[in-house]
Order: C-alpha cells, then structure tokens, then sequence
C-alpha cells in the first residue's frame, strides 16, 4: 500500500453513462497524475496537476474528459457519455516535491456495457 | 512519439535462476528511468529507479542503464515464484512517464 487511495475500485456502467472516479494522494505530494491502462499495455499519460492547476493533458483526453483537483488535495476524473472503449484501468499516481519517482494507488477498473 | 520497447515475453526461467529483463527507449535526452512490477489485476509497484550509467543493486535486483544505447535491463536473481508479474519500463519524458507494455516473468517451482 503506497497511501495513495482511489475509489471506487471497480465500476460497471452502461454506454453513454457518465462516471466520475476519485483518488486521494499521499498528504504532502503536490503532483498528481492520471493514467489509463488496458489490457497487455502499459499505463498511458492522461492528464497531471501540480497542486490545483491541471499542467498537462495527453491527447488522448478527449473532450468526453474532465480532470479537477480544486484544492490541490484530491483529484477527481470524469468521463461523460462513456464508451466502451473507455473501459480499462484507471490509474492515479503522485510525487512528493523534490523527486519524481511516483507512487500509484490501486487504480479504478471500468468496465462499459 | 517517443517510445519504450520492450519483448512481450512471457519470460519462463527456473526457480533460483536469474532473470534478465531488457527496454529500449526512443528519446536520447531521457533523464530518469524506472522498473514496476505489476501483479495481474494490480497497479504498478516500484521496483528501483536509476539515473546514471551503469548498475544500481539493490537486493536481489540490479538495474543496468546504457545511455549511448539507450538500454535499460533488470536483473533478478534467485528468481521465486512470487517474482512471477509483469515487469514495466518507464522512462521520464519529461513529465510524465511512458511506459513500455511490460514483459510477463514467469518462474517455475
């Protein structure tokens, strides 16, 4: 267990649902970020903050995609009218200042009907 | 589009042998390099990172980098069963990480 925690830990959904996951870093790391990884690939870049401003966003966040961490604690990721190729797993990591070795929480596993 | 290589595997070596693990990167201004274990169904768990040329020990792991090559590999020796995962490379780029799709170590009793 690194300390960081993300919830839920599975969700099943039904095409064109909207979902919406949350991931509590480890208290003193001030960067976040977001993965998703599908099966037999490693985990894709999506999104990072550095306490509540969102820095960089991959291009496979689409418009369907929406990252908050509005007081540069927690974060949340939303996925409007999901798809099912949004099912994987979706990972949030964090990084305490001065390192840039990051620490992922147990992830969010979606599966879209 | 800056990329990490690595053999899919599945990577089958006897208990108590040692385990080579190899990755290639694209970027050649690539700083800081990582290994994660990945059990089936879990996040990725932090093995070692390194930074400069030449090996890092620690336990029964060794992580080698090449820069000139552009190589990075993980030895693990007396390999255990419970070593059995999927081993990610991941390279920092230079905000975030790209990862390799892992390499599958099985170690058999």
């Amino acid at each position: 267990d690194t300390g960081v925690s993300q919830d839920p830990r599975h969700k099943i959904t039904k095409r064109g649902q909207n979902v919406t996951f949350r991931c509590d870093p480890i208290s003193e790391h001030n960067r976040l970020y977001w993965y998703r990884q599908t099966l037999g690939q490693g985990p894709e870049f999506l999104t990072y903050f550095q306490n509540e401003a969102q820095l960089e966003k991959s291009r496979l966040l689409s418009d369907r995609f929406s990252a908050e961490r509005p007081k540069g604690s927690f974060s949340t990721l939303e996925i409007q009218r999901t798809e099912q190729g949004d099912s994987a797993m979706y990972l949030c990591a964090s990084i305490p200042l001065l390192s840039d070795t990051q620490y992922f929480g147990p992830g969010t596993r979606l599966t879209v009907l | 589009q800056k990329e990490v290589e690595q053999n899919s595997g599945p990577l089958s070596v006897p208990e108590g042998a040692i385990a080579s693990l190899n990755c290639t990167y694209s970027d050649r201004g690539s700083q800081s390099f990582f290994w994660y274990r990945q059990y089936s169904g879990k996040s990725p768990e932090l093995i070692m990172s390194i930074y400069s040329n030449g090996d890092k020990e620690d336990g029964r792991f060794t992580a080698q980098l090449n820069k000139a090559s552009q190589y990075v590999s993980l030895l693990i020796r007396d390999s255990q069963p419970s070593d059995s995962a999927t081993y990610l490379c991941a390279v920092n780029e230079p905000r975030a990480l790209t990862f390799g799709s892992g390499t599958r170590l099985q170690v058999q009793p």
